[in-house]
């Protein structure tokens, strides 16, 4: 089955730094590579997600970038901001029938 | 109902006993999953159900179980907990097929087994 690593566990970045976060994945039929957020005692939120087809996406401070030969996508975040603080999973799916998640980036951003 | 609610919210249970963990969706959407997370270890998928009607297991079945008998609730029984399933239970549905295939999460259960 599909095996998702993540790194690091653990990322503190000043504001207004950059922030990345990497993962890869074992299954290459996987096609669909969801993030998502959760803050401290909150549900996981859909951040940004990437399809196989494209190599990357943005949405303002956020963008992920996708190497499919190599089989690993980052998480890109720009001028960090305290509210960033949280933490972030990369996930790997073959077309969302079961998504498999990272084990997790602790993100704190210091004022 | 908005979105996912999932009951209860927290509960302590002593080991050996039944608990059945809530899911209902109003969003009519197609799939629905269970995940454990633990520190460290991220979100596991214990079971999972594209269509009412058919489950399937994830990573971590053994001691769950699930059914579906409608699209809307998906319910998480465990027969007889152990300490091991201490764990926080977030379900998840997501529209299989839709352009977006983000997972909509519900606000989670705290369990606790003593």
């Amino acid at each position: 089955g599909e095996n998702v690593e993540q790194h690091p566990s653990t990322l503190s970045v000043q504001e207004g730094d950059s922030a990345v976060i990497k993962c890869t994945y074992s299954d290459s039929a996987s096609n669909y590579f969801p993030w998502y957020k959760q803050e401290l005692g909150k549900r996981p939120q859909l951040i940004i997600d990437i399809r196989s087809n494209v190599g990357e996406k943005k949405d303002q401070r956020i963008a992920v970038t996708l190497n499919k030969t190599a089989k690993h996508f980052s998480l890109h975040i720009t001028e960090t901001q305290p509210e960033d603080s949280a933490v972030y999973f990369c996930a790997a799916s073959k077309s969302s029938l079961t998504v498999i998640f990272g084990t997790g980036t602790l993100l704190a951003v210091q004022p | 109902i908005a979105g996912i609610t999932q009951a209860p919210t927290s509960q302590i249970l002593a080991a050996g006993r039944r608990m059945t963990l809530r899911c209902t969706q109003d969003m009519r959407h197609n799939a629905m999953y269970w995940y454990r997370q633990d520190l460290g270890l991220g979100l596991r998928l214990i079971h999972y159900s594209n269509t009412a009607g058919t489950t399937g297991k994830g990573e971590v079945p053994d001691g769950y179980s699930v059914s579906r008998a409608n699209t809307d609730d998906f319910p998480l029984t465990l027969a007889s907990a152990v300490p091991s399933q201490t764990s926080v239970y977030f379900c998840a549905s997501s529209d299989v097929g839709q352009p977006n295939y983000g997972y909509t999460f519900g606000s989670g259960t705290r369990l606790t087994v003593v």
